[in-house]
């Protein structure tokens, strides 16, 4: 089966730009996350949805951060304007809707902010 | 916040077996354990998981303590591919919390 698609790959803006990452996750999986991964860290947990319904947004800095999930597929996330501090990787992920299901992880979105 | 705590890096020897502990301090009676592995530039890539008993599969194997507070990812013959950060965690609360993970070096 294919697997969890992100793009672009590598994005390089200027502060107080706009930027969007886009996210196709593996065909059936409900379960869509958003993470975001610094240097060294674990990834961490931005938002998740269960079909089309934003079910966990908590950790999500909602000021400039967005994101949604169009007809329960594919979901874009999106940072206006962005800051020096949001320099990181992006990873979306998908699974089964239960939690004894795995997740499957894209490649991510390297983020580099000047 | 649901938390793991591993060693920060492990060295093993090519073709010898590698045992990765993590400690489960909040995990709960309902909570999966899962266990991820993340090469360089490389989303984390699912290895195995678990409830209660221990598990196998082709990758690896998941022993779980009786008091689920304490997890191994035993490695049973390491390779040069197996060289990666390996992360632990558990599902609370429909969210799963992923620490700084164990970096393991394989030695040729």
């Amino acid at each position: 089966e294919a697997g969890v698609v992100q793009s672009p790959r590598y994005k390089i803006i200027e502060k107080k730009q706009p930027v969007a990452f886009w996210c196709n996750p593996i065909s059936g999986h409900n379960t869509l996350y958003w993470y975001l991964q610094n240097l060294g860290q674990g990834p961490e947990l931005l938002i998740r949805y269960e079909n089309e319904e934003a079910v966990d947004d908590s950790q999500l800095p909602k000021d400039r951060f967005s994101a949604e999930r169009l007809k329960g597929v594919d979901s874009t996330l999106k940072i206006q304007p962005a800051e020096l501090g949001d320099s990181a990787v992006y990873l979306c992920a998908s699974s089964s809707f239960n939690f004894d299901q795995p997740q499957h992880f894209g490649d991510g979105t390297r983020l580099s902010i000047l | 916040d649901a938390k793991t705590t591993q060693p920060n890096s492990m060295e093993s020897n090519e073709e010898e077996p590698v045992h990765l502990p993590c400690n489960h301090s909040t995990i709960s009676g309902t909570d999966y354990i899962h266990w991820y592995r993340q090469l360089p530039s490389q989303g984390p890539e699912y290895v195995i998981h678990g409830l209660t008993s221990n598990v196998n599969n082709r990758m690896a194997s998941l022993a779980i303590a009786e008091d689920r507070k304490s997890s191994t990812l035993i490695l049973h013959r390491a390779t040069l591919r197996d060289a990666a950060v390996y992360y632990c965690t558990h599902n609370t609360g429909n969210q799963f919390y992923f620490g700084t993970g164990t970096s393991l070096t394989v030695i040729p």
